[in-house]
């Protein structure tokens, strides 16, 4: 089966522009993370969708970070404006039990 | 809230050594726990699980796991190392009684010396 797609893998923009990440889960999997990956760290969870719901976003900077998932399937994560600390690794995964969640490449953000 | 240690940065071991990538957790509830292996930029994948049932957990390519109630441990481990394990592991762990977030470590990067 084909595994969570991200684009683009990597991004490079200046601080105070916006930005956006799309992801597109594993067929069938219903529920969604967007995870924020800095460098020498793990990743930390921002937002997790079950469908097209939110369950969890209390680590999700909501004054710059917004994230979508309208017909349940797609996502899109926007930072706007970005700041110099947003640079990291940004990770969607999914999954369809709570066990074992399938990661994309993830999109490398370099804010300057 | 949950939370992970990975207490070294990095492991190094030579081919054909056994190794261990250490890894304690802690969480109000009964644990489930991960571990994961990310390549250079590649994201993350699953090696294997512990949820409930035998100590020892076997995965993927040779890695086995075992969990230790007693001292909160889920330590990773390989009898015999190949260069290609050389990569970063993180360990993590999920409190389903709590916030049922999945929680990692900062990671250990693995390096196999030929």
């Amino acid at each position: 089966e084909a595994g969570v797609a991200q684009s683009p893998r990597y991004k490079i923009i200046e601080k105070r522009q916006s930005v956006a990440f799309w992801c597109n889960p594993i067929s069938g999997h219903a529920t969604l993370y967007w995870y924020q990956q800095i460098l020498g760290q793990g990743p930390k969870l921002l937002i997790q969708f079950q469908n097209n719901g939110v369950v969890d976003d209390s680590q999700l900077p909501k004054d710059r970070f917004s994230a979508e998932r309208l017909k349940g399937v797609d996502s899109t994560l926007k930072i706007q404006p970005a700041k110099l600390e947003d640079s990291a690794v940004y990770l969607c995964a999914s999954s369809s039990t709570v066990y074992e969640q399938y990661f994309g490449p993830g999109t490398r953000l370099t804010v300057t | 809230a949950q939370s992970v240690a990975q207490p070294e940065d990095q492991v190094n071991v030579a081919e054909g050594n056994p190794l261990t990538v250490k890894c304690t957790y802690s969480v109000s509830g009964n644990p489930y726990l991960f571990w994961y292996v990310q390549y250079p930029n590649r994201g993350l994948q699953f090696l294997l699980k512990y949820i409930t049932g035998d100590n020892l957990v076997k995965g993927s390519y040779g890695f086995e796991a075992e969990f230790n109630k007693s001292q909160t441990s889920f330590h990773l481990k390989k009898p015999s190392a190949l260069v290609s394990d050389s990569a970063l592991y993180f360990c993590a762990v999920r409190d389903i009684r709590g916030n049922n977030r999945l929680a990692f470590g900062k990671g250990n990067q693995v390096v196999v010396i030929p």
